[in-house]
């Protein structure tokens, strides 16, 4: 079955602070996600990534830095944490087409 | 530039009776559309797709109507019961070895069923 976990259901932040999400698929897909969702705006792609070390930046990367060490595991990074940065973040990944996404992260930053 | 649209933010459905999710793209480079349903603080799970070569795909009570020319498709689901209550993304997908898979979501519409 299908498996992509996130590090932190809901994580607290101040403004100012590093934050790291994780996210871990044992499907040994190539390509990894990284989305927020925000009311009324549905899904936007910050990063993504085809293979080990790849990254590209997606519609919204101002803000954040991705890390594709190995080939389950990808980070979102949030170098100083803003309160506009606020929202559900989703990880996803995918061999081609269907993306399976992991159950999201709800961070609020203060 | 919302290459994907659901114009509709909201639907609100009667128990037993027919929801229509309706959903717009600009970019005729796409050709693989997907739907995902969403609970609140869960992750998007996939729910049904449709490749370009098809007009229509049934699954169970789900079907997606896919209508190139107007670049329009639209899910149905017959008969809606008070757990479909959620939000409902569009998503599409294009051509190329350099798609890597990547995604187009639309806004979401949040449905609601009423027993």
């Amino acid at each position: 079955d299908v498996k992509v976990t996130q590090s932190s259901r809901y994580l607290v932040k101040r403004t100012g602070e590093k934050v790291f999400l994780e996210c871990v698929q044992d499907m040994d897909h190539e390509n990894m996600f990284w989305y927020r969702q925000d009311p009324g705006l549905g899904l936007r792609l910050i990063y993504f990534s085809y293979d080990v070390k790849m990254k590209e930046k997606g519609d919204i990367p101002e803000g954040y830095s991705v890390s594709r060490e190995k080939k389950e595991r990808f980070s979102l990074i949030l170098e100083s944490a803003s309160t506009n940065q606020t929202s559900m973040y989703l990880c996803a990944s995918t061999q081609s087409g269907t993306q399976y996404f992991g159950p999201g992260t709800r961070l609020t930053v203060l | 530039d919302q290459q994907v649209k659901q114009n509709s933010p909201s639907l609100s459905v009667q128990e037993g009776r027919i929801s229509i999710l309706n959903c717009d793209y600009t970019n005729s480079m796409f050709d693989y559309f997907l739907w995902y349903k969403k609970y609140p603080a869960e992750g998007p799970t996939f729910l049904i797709s449709i490749s370009s070569i098809k007009d229509k795909n049934e699954d169970g009570r789900f079907t997606v109507f896919l209508n190139k020319s107007a670049k329009h498709l639209s899910l149905h689901i017959v008969p809606s019961q008070p757990g479909d209550s959620a939000v409902y993304f569009c998503a599409a997908s294009g051509a190329g070895g350099t798609s890597y898979g990547k995604l187009t979501f639309g806004q979401g519409t949040i449905l609601t069923v009423h027993p």
